[in-house]
């Protein structure tokens, strides 16, 4: 099962930030927390990962908390071509199975 | 950009028939995955695949299930018996490691329907 915890559904008007929350209240200290996409029907697109610094790419920024129990995915300028199903998954290191929860579907509107 | 590529992209087969799905990791990575998306539902992991063996592999990757790696470039996941509910998009993933600095690449995918 899953590791996180997501809202199943979010909107997001185009141009703004979107900002996805992820739970991952019971990772462990060697566990990355990485974040992938869904767009339609086609395969996972790889964003970002983060162990416990704030991360920072050319698609988005990953904040984790102290604590390290939750994270926000935050994509700082929406198109409408980020509208896809946004996933937090929460692995070991790259080479482990991973495991899809639901995500969260994001919607962003013109 | 190097990309994982899938062949072919829609696969129609009767149930009871073989069936072959191929993929082409990125040149330079050691690590392969086969996983799966029922339509509506989650992606689902099958089989990792690392120096010509199975890493790890999921209650779903049966016996009617099968890997392999024919040569230098291309990676096969084989169901021997198809059945009704194989019916999803089987994607293929690989990776340059297991270390945390490498990701894992997904191609486009293969829609098979069992009829």
């Amino acid at each position: 099962d899953a590791k996180t915890t997501q809202p199943p559904s979010m909107d997001c008007a185009e141009g703004r930030a979107a900002n996805l929350p992820c739970n991952h209240s019971t990772i462990s200290g060697n566990e990355y927390v990485y974040w992938y996409r869904q767009i339609h029907s086609q395969g996972p697109q790889y964003i970002i990962h983060g162990l416990k610094n704030n991360e920072t790419n050319e698609m988005a920024s990953l904040i984790i908390t102290e604590d390290r129990k939750s994270s926000t995915l935050i994509l700082p300028h929406a198109t409408l071509r980020d509208t896809a199903v946004y996933y937090c998954i929460v692995i070991e290191n790259a080479g482990n199975m991973l495991t899809f929860g639901g995500g969260t579907r994001l919607m962003v509107k013109p | 950009e190097p990309e994982v590529t899938q062949t072919p992209s829609h696969q129609v087969t009767q149930m009871g028939q073989e069936v072959i799905l191929r993929c082409v990791p990125i040149s330079n990575h050691l690590y392969f995955y086969w996983y799966r998306q029922i339509l509506g539902q989650k992606v689902e992991f099958l089989v990792s695949f690392y120096n010509n063996e199975i890493s790890e592999k999921s209650e779903i990757f049966d016996d009617q299930f099968s890997v392999e790696r024919p040569d230098g470039s291309n990676f096969t996941l084989k169901i021997r018996s198809t059945k009704l509910e194989d019916s999803a998009m089987y994607f293929c993933a690989s990776s340059e490691s297991s270390s945390h600095t490498d990701t894992q690449y997904f191609g486009p995918g293969t829609r098979l329907t069992v009829l």
